[in-house]
């Protein structure tokens, strides 16, 4: 299995702040990482897809970089409305594995 | 607008069965997947496997395979999950996703379905 790591694992920041969360794996991934939000009490939410890709509907604020091992998420101009922990998933290797997931407070 | 809805929470005793559905609406055609992920309390996101809504082809992550069954109403736009005998183990909210293996992503949830397994 495609091991995944994130850090940091929490942190807590300001609105109007930008901030990155990387995610990196055991194996090279080829096709790509996706990013999902989930709000307290809430289910998971698509962010990007395929490393860099916007899901309809998501803020422009949210942004995905990275290749081979290596990726990240960024936070544009952070929100109240963004506390929430994001995971990445890759599903380019069977079975798709998530990340433990990065808690963002503000 | 596509939409996923899950069947309402859960409680159970060990050992009794237990069959959760999923039901998507809003796609013109039925190919492509639902998976199923487990999220126990406090924890992360677990792939267990997914379905084919269409013929109801199915993969099992080998963590999950033999502890679950996936099964899928293509009629009724609606996929299963299931348990035979339950542990307290088991205990954990339940989500499914749409998945069509082009983007590989989970692209929409249902809003989840919470199981507790206690005596």
């Amino acid at each position: 299995d495609i091991q995944l790591t994130q850090s940091p694992s929490s942190f807590s920041a300001s609105v109007g702040d930008t901030v990155t969360i990387t995610c990196r794996a055991s194996q090279i991934i080829t096709s790509g990482l996706a990013w999902y939000q989930q709000r307290p009490g809430r289910a998971p939410k698509l962010l990007i897809y395929e490393t860099s890709n916007l899901q309809s509907g998501v803020p422009s604020r949210f942004s995905g970089s990275g290749s081979g091992t290596a990726f990240a998420l960024t936070i544009d101009r952070l929100l109240p409305e963004d506390v929430a922990t994001y995971f990445c998933q890759q599903a380019n290797s069977f079975p798709p594995t998530f990340g433990p997931g990065t808690k963002v407070d503000i | 607008e596509v939409q996923v809805v899950q069947s309402g929470a859960e409680m159970k005793k060990p050992g009794e069965s237990l069959k959760i559905s999923c039901q998507s609406s809003g796609y013109t055609y039925l190919n492509f997947w639902i998976a199923w992920v487990r999220q126990r309390p406090g924890k992360g996101l677990e792939w267990m496997g997914m379905v084919y809504l269409r013929d109801s082809d199915t993969r099992y992550s080998p963590s999950f395979r033999g502890q679950v069954t996936f099964s899928a109403d293509k009629s009724i736009s609606t996929a299963y999950l299931q348990w035979s005998s339950l542990k307290a183990s088991d205990t954990a909210m339940y989500y499914c996703a749409t998945y069509t293996g082009d983007r590989e992503s989970f692209d929409v949830w249902g809003q989840g379905t919470m199981v507790i397994v206690s005596s």
